[in-house]
């Protein structure tokens, strides 16, 4: 498997302007997760879904943020209207459920898209 | 309440074993720990998981104390390679699911 691939790496984008970035998780896992580090807040859990339902989004900052995973191969982040205090590098991780016979703690994650909102 | 607390930042040179302590006190008995680690410009790493005792593989060991209120990584003859902010996570499994949830992690410096 090539692993979390996330799209596009860099983004560049002017404020107001709509915002989508997407995700291919890891084929076969259950869960996936979307984070947002800057250098202010470190890596901060914006939204997760199990079995491509959305479970807890209580880190979502706002309402110009959505988060969509209408199948297991794919999700997207949506900012709409972009500001420049969104600027950050956006993370999307996958992990596998956990049994009773093994129990993961190990999320993998993409490279990232570095978001700039001018 | 933070979970977990760790040093800010830590400096070592190349060669040495590198131990960096996390602090849990409040330890739930259903909460695993976790260590990641992550490069500039790159996604965290999953490094190891233990519950007690000691977990080793063949990046890193970790040490668990019997109460479970702290948790040392190891990190045997770091290179350069390894310079990289180092988080600690707890986190429960009991519900089958494991929601990694990050602090601001220890910033590991090796110098030559």
């Amino acid at each position: 498997d090539a692993g979390v691939i996330q799209s596009p790496r860099h983004e560049v984008t002017e404020m107001g302007q709509e915002v989508t970035l997407r995700c291919k998780p890891i084929s076969g896992h259950d869960y996936l997760f979307w984070y947002r580090q800057t250098m202010m807040r470190g890596l901060e859990l914006l939204i997760y879904f199990n079995n491509n339902v959305p479970i807890d989004d209580s880190g979502m900052p706002e309402d110009r943020f959505s988060a969509k995973m209408p199948n297991a191969s794919f999700s997207t982040l949506k900012i709409q209207p972009s500001e420049p205090r969104d600027s950050a590098v956006y993370f999307c991780a996958s992990s596998p459920l956990s049994t009773g016979v093994v129990w993961n703690t190990e999320a993998f994650f993409g490279q990232g898209t570095r978001l700039t909102v001018v | 309440l933070a979970k977990t607390t760790q040093p800010i930042s830590m400096d070592s040179y190349e060669g040495q074993e590198v131990n960096i302590t996390c602090s849990h006190n409040n330890i739930a008995t259903n909460d695993y720990i976790t260590w990641y680690q992550q490069f500039p410009s790159q996604g965290p790493r999953f490094i190891i998981q233990g519950y007690k005792t000691k977990v080793t593989n063949e990046v890193a060991s970790l040490f668990i104390p019997a109460d479970r209120k702290s948790s040392t990584l190891s990190l045997p003859r770091v290179s350069l390679s390894d310079t990289a902010v180092y988080y600690c996570l707890v986190g429960d499994l009991s519900g089958g699911s494991y929601i990694p949830t990050f602090g601001r992690g220890t910033s590991l410096i090796v110098h030559p």
